[in-house]
């Protein structure tokens, strides 16, 4: 079973600041790396897809690259808004195609 | 377009009460899975279905079972409940590796 962690474990960011957080995984048997946005009393909502190594998405203000040779992905959020406060998951699924999730990255915005 | 949808959204039960968690989904994916989500931890997979007519255990199957109906329907039982299984409940599908799209969850109590 893969072992996928994420740091830090919460995060408290000033309105307007830019912020990011890890996500690392064992790259052995790497096949994706999946980043979700999961809001208080809500499903978790995909955000990134990514397999290549040296990839890079981008949605909006947020954006997410992917090392797959040293196991790490980092998220990244641009001018934080208040609507950005969310618990930020990410999972990464071997050639079995099973995701293993890590606990996630509680992410408070303060106006 | 619905989805992922999962009845009931919530539930109490008494120890040794049993129940079946319902899930649908209407995107036509072959795989369907059911995770528990519980404070502090990430999502752990209870049982998956890579197709209609399979299903496997995940990280935390004991304590339950499930019926994959059809393609659009996955069940999760629990026979005879137990306090450790007070839990968020998630239903998901997708496409093996691919993004997975989660209903709205049920939330359980067991007393």
């Amino acid at each position: 079973i893969l072992n996928v962690e994420q740091s830090p474990q919460s995060l408290h960011v000033q309105e307007g600041d830019s912020t990011n957080f890890t996500c690392s995984f064992p790259s052995s048997n790497f096949y994706a790396l999946h980043w979700y946005r999961w809001e208080t009393a809500k499903s978790p909502e995909a955000l990134f897809v990514m397999t290549l190594n040296g990839d890079e998405k981008k949605k909006g203000r947020i954006s997410a690259t992917l090392n797959t040779k040293e196991g790490y992905s980092y998220l990244y959020i641009k001018g934080s808004q208040p609507e950005d406060s969310a618990t930020y998951l990410c999972a990464s699924s071997d050639s079995n195609y099973q995701l293993i999730w890590g606990a996630g990255t509680k992410l408070i915005i303060k106006p | 377009n619905a989805g992922v949808t999962q009845t009931p959204k919530f539930q109490v039960l008494k120890t040794g009460q049993s129940m079946t968690l319902q899930c649908a989904q209407d995107m036509n994916h072959n795989s369907m899975y059911w995770y528990r989500q519980d404070p502090g931890m990430g999502l752990r997979l209870i049982y998956y279905s890579a197709s209609e007519g399979t299903t496997d255990k995940g990280e935390v199957p004991n304590g339950y079972n499930v019926s994959r109906l059809n393609k659009r329907e996955f069940s999760l039982r629990l026979e005879s409940a137990a306090p450790s299984q007070t839990s968020v409940y998630f239903c998901a599908s997708g496409d093996r590796a691919e993004t997975q799209y989660f209903g709205p969850g049920t939330r359980l109590l067991v007393l």
